[in-house]
């Protein structure tokens, strides 16, 4: 099993919304990744979790809540989100965060915010 | 700060034919790993190929191939007898030793004609 699973796929939401993008892997990866991804536009980094512990915050706006409950779940908690963060929300993982690991990427959820 | 360019916003190949993907990139890391990811219309990413830096020898995965330069910071990719299936956005990327960050170029928009 090499995938990555995101759910859903698409999201519609309001300011006041508050959702959760879910994704789910079971290649045994300690690593997993939050990047956001505009139209016509390379992936941006969000956040990198290495084995369960948030290792890396790109900056990002407490609007957004990463939570990693297990080594094969990852969340992403929306609440407050503003019309500019509607994206492309990818998901990958790793067998761990160093720089030579090969990145397994989801399909993605694209988010609209009204 | 690292930086990855990809000067060909959009590229076109007949099927069956070899394309070359350009990609430079700056950095004062020694070392470092470079990778092409392909995104298509599902808009999952996906690895294509992964490079070493300390590797002399070209990497290559089947039809894909690459030109790694390092003194010249040049990393082109090679697809041969191009398939339909080819057709996707190509990110060359990198990811060094300072905060083992991917970081992504804008992009070439790969078409293949029948």
């Amino acid at each position: 099993d090499t995938e990555v699973t995101q759910t859903p796929k698409h999201l519609v939401m309001g300011m006041t919304n508050k959702k959760s993008l879910k994704c789910e892997q079971h290649m045994g990866h300690r690593a997993m990744y939050w990047y956001k991804q505009k139209a016509k536009k390379p992936p941006e980094l969000m956040f990198v979790y290495s084995y369960e512990k948030l290792s890396i915050n790109e900056s990002v706006p407490s609007r957004f809540s990463p939570e990693c409950p297990n080594s094969s779940l990852l969340n992403l908690h929306l609440h407050a989100l503003q019309p500019e963060d509607s994206a492309l929300y990818l998901c990958a993982s790793s067998q761990a965060a160093g720089m030579g690991e090969k990145l397994f990427f989801g399909s993605g959820t694209q988010l609209s915010v009204l | 700060a690292q930086t990855v360019t990809q000067s060909q916003p959009e590229m076109s190949v007949q099927e069956a034919e070899t394309v070359t993907l350009s990609c430079t990139y700056d950095t004062s890391e020694s070392d470092y790993y470079l990778f092409w990811y392909k995104q298509p219309p599902s808009r999952q990413m996906i690895l294509v190929i992964r490079q070493e830096a300390y590797k002399q020898q070209n990497a290559t995965e089947n039809r894909f191939s690459v030109n790694f330069q390092k003194a010249a910071k040049s990393f082109s990719l090679k697809i041969s007898d191009s398939q339909l299936g080819d057709a996707a956005m190509y990110f060359c990327a990198y990811r060094g030793g300072s905060n083992y960050k991917l970081t992504f170029g804008k992009g070439t928009l790969l078409t293949v004609n029948p």
